[in-house]
């Protein structure tokens, strides 16, 4: 186990409506990222989050935002979802910012399904 | 543009053998390179990263070799077992606009290790 957790686990939404995936990460760790990972894809780098601010963004609309609690896990919320949002939200937490080896740890993720 | 790919999609080996996972990359600028299993449910874990001014590293069983000369990439199992089961995906870490870092997945290889 990483000690990173999400939930819920899995959510079925309709398309429009909104979303909201959680996310604690590892005792310690002051850096959260998000990414999406659609059906036989690899992830797909959604922002970063460090000490509560927004640190970095991927190619992902305004729609998709973010925040970062005081102590430090994290919320994802999609707006106006689309059947495309479906995919696995993959949290991941570290020490420092960008983080890319054995530091990087991942949660097993919210599989999201948008009818 | 950003795009880190695999050759092979499936890939099915006997107990025993040893595995070959192969990565292409188009960002000849990335100088770290990343290998992460996925196994079903799950997040991806670090397996081992590389250096562009390195052309070769071991760990426990694995090897990844970088060839910057074709852009390329490949994860060697020794051994392979049945816990080695799993998509295997390769990253590089992509220096965007402003500064930014992220990681930019491949893909993924589905490894198939029959007894």
């Amino acid at each position: 186990e990483t000690g990173v957790t999400q939930s819920p686990t899995h959510l079925i939404k309709t398309r429009g409506q909104q979303v909201t995936l959680r996310c604690s990460s590892q005792s310690g760790h002051n850096t959260v990222s998000w990414y999406q990972q659609a059906l036989g894809q690899g992830p797909q780098f959604i922002f970063q989050y460090y000490r509560e601010e927004e640190n970095g963004r991927g190619n992902f609309p305004p729609r998709f935002s973010g925040l970062q609690f005081p102590n430090y896990s994290s919320e994802l919320n999609v707006n106006a979802l689309e059947l495309d949002d479906s995919a696995l939200y993959l949290c991941a937490s570290s020490l420092v910012p960008y983080a890319t080896n054995e530091k990087l740890f991942f949660g097993s993720g919210t599989q999201l399904s948008v009818l | 543009g950003e795009s880190v790919g695999l050759h092979l999609p499936t890939l099915s080996v006997q107990e025993g053998d040893n595995s070959i996972i192969n990565c292409a990359y188009s960002n000849s600028a990335s100088d770290y390179f990343i290998w992460y299993k996925q196994e079903s449910g799950k997040g991806p874990q670090f397996i081992i990263d590389i250096r562009s001014n390195m052309d070769k590293r071991q760990g426990q069983r694995v090897t990844v070799l970088l060839n910057k000369t074709v852009k390329h990439l490949s994860l060697q199992i020794a051994a392979t077992q049945p816990g080695d089961s799993a998509v295997y995906f390769c990253a590089e870490n992509f220096f965007g606009q402003g500064g930014s870092e992220k990681l930019v997945f491949g893909k993924g290889t589905k490894l198939t290790v029959n007894p």
